[in-house]
């Protein structure tokens, strides 16, 4: 069946160091990709999404681009806050089914 | 985006009771919900899958008699956590999509702790 694979944490970055998490999927067909964030003591929220490969999906400086001939979704951030620090989700959505990666923790130190 | 409002946030219970989490979508129809599990600093866990008006469809080595999910409206699920046990205690987050959406919508889960 489908599955993501997301790098392992946790993550420890300095304030406005570059962040790069890595995500590959294995899927039949065309499935969407996004990545989740869930921030301390709240429910998931989407962050951004690809729905075609190619595509980039970017959002509060997050950016990831859907590499399908690499089966890639990797987050990347130029600069991360403080208030980044967060558990981030990969994930894809194919025949109506949904699976995640096992979420990468990060912490930004000031 | 739209809007998924999960109830209760969260519940105490004791052993052996039942719980029902309600999972509602407020400014669309979600043809389809899913019910995940997270345990602590742990990845999500898909429990199962619902089409309104369906009977859901679980995943391996969950049990649909201990958790049982009713679809039976565009707007609105339901997990019961029958007969729950410490065990149970979990952090359970819905999610809903229409056929329009190619992303699935969050609630703000629902904190189980079964003493």
């Amino acid at each position: 069946g489908d599955s993501v694979t997301q790098m392992e944490g946790p993550v420890t970055l300095s304030e406005e160091a570059f962040l790069t998490i890595n995500c590959t999927y294995t899927a039949t067909g065309y499935p969407s990709l996004f990545w989740y964030v869930q921030y301390p003591g709240e429910g998931l929220q989407l962050l951004l999404k690809a729905t075609k490969a190619d595509d980039k999906g970017s959002n509060k400086g997050f950016e990831a681009t859907y590499r399908k001939e690499t089966t890639s979704f990797h987050l990347e951030k130029g600069s991360v806050q403080v208030s980044d620090s967060a558990v981030y989700f990969c994930a894809l959505y194919n025949n109506n089914d949904m699976r995640f990666g096992a979420g990468t923790r990060l912490t930004v130190k000031p | 985006g739209a809007v998924v409002s999960q109830h209760p946030s969260w519940v105490i219970c004791k052993s052996g009771t039942s719980v029902k989490i309600e999972c509602r979508s407020l400014d669309f129809q979600a043809t389809t919900m899913f019910w995940y599990r997270q345990f602590p600093k742990q990845s999500l866990m898909l429990m199962a899958t619902s089409n309104e008006g369906s009977k859901a469809t679980y995943e391996q080595g969950v049990e649909k008699d201990k958790f049982l999910i009713n679809h039976a409206s565009l707007t609105l699920s339901t997990l019961t956590v029958t007969s729950a046990h410490p065990e149970d205690s979990s952090f359970y987050i819905c999610s809903a999509r229409n056929t329009a959406n190619t992303e699935a919508f969050f609630g703000q889960g629902t904190r189980l702790t079964v003493v």
